[in-house]
């Protein structure tokens, strides 16, 4: 079955220490996107991605960096420099093409600080 | 910049009844999307129902329909017969169709739904 996979469910930074959130998908789908959420928030929108190789920020970009070397792929680097990286982060992915593909969601990772 | 508003942090409903939860939105432009998404205690985002701004007709979906007013930039959802499987966090969300945004979506803050037995 198609879908967004995102690893690891569960992740833990330590201080000053980089970490990174995978997001596969085998949808064919050519737009990718990272969302923050926050507790009793909505999401935020981090990065998003409409073709390999080409990718923008969000509204909440600081802190964070992506690529997107593949069309199945695209990471999310949490970087030292984001100071409150505790949160819900959710990927997701839909068509390039049509006006009205939904966006489709990974189960999401949960990161937190040791 | 669009807003999406959520008005209700909380909402509950006995089961079979119905309930109506309401979103508003803010925008300057005449052609968009929107959605609403449930996130169970999975945490997974699912699609629940989708309406187009040019279409004068409420979309519907089983026992989800919404009932859009364009002129008053109102979306809400209603439930019928709720079930204790749509206990979850509903979002509201608005989608431009500029291509230049890679139509990203702008979330509401989301309204808790508790189903009572």
């Amino acid at each position: 079955d198609g879908g967004i996979t995102q690893s690891p469910k569960y992740l833990f930074r330590k201080e000053g220490q980089n970490v990174t959130l995978s997001c596969e998908q085998n949808l064919n789908h050519d737009a990718m996107y990272w969302y923050r959420q926050d507790p009793g928030q909505g999401l935020r929108l981090i990065y998003y991605s409409q073709i390999v190789n080409d990718f923008q920020k969000g509204d909440i970009a600081e802190g964070y960096s992506v690529s997107r070397e593949k069309k199945e792929s695209f990471p999310l680097t949490v970087t030292s420099a984001q100071k409150n990286p505790t949160a819900f982060y959710l990927c997701a992915s839909s068509m390039g093409r049509g006006r009205n593909q939904p966006q489709h969601f990974g189960d999401g990772t949960r990161l937190s600080i040791l | 910049a669009q807003t999406v508003t959520q008005s209700q942090p909380e909402m509950s409903v006995q089961e079979a009844e119905t309930v109506t939860l309401s979103c508003t939105y803010d925008t300057s432009e005449s052609d968009y999307y929107l959605f609403w998404y449930k996130q169970p205690p999975s945490r997974q985002m699912i699609l629940v129902i989708r309406q187009e701004a040019y279409k004068q007709q409420n979309a519907t979906e089983n026992r989800f329909s919404v009932n859009f007013q364009k002129a008053a930039k109102s979306f809400s959802l209603k439930i019928s017969d709720s079930q204790l499987g749509d206990a979850a966090m509903y979002f509201c969300a608005y989608r431009s169709p500029s291509s230049g945004s890679a139509r990203q979506l702008t979330f509401g803050s989301g309204t808790q739904l508790t189903v009572l037995p």
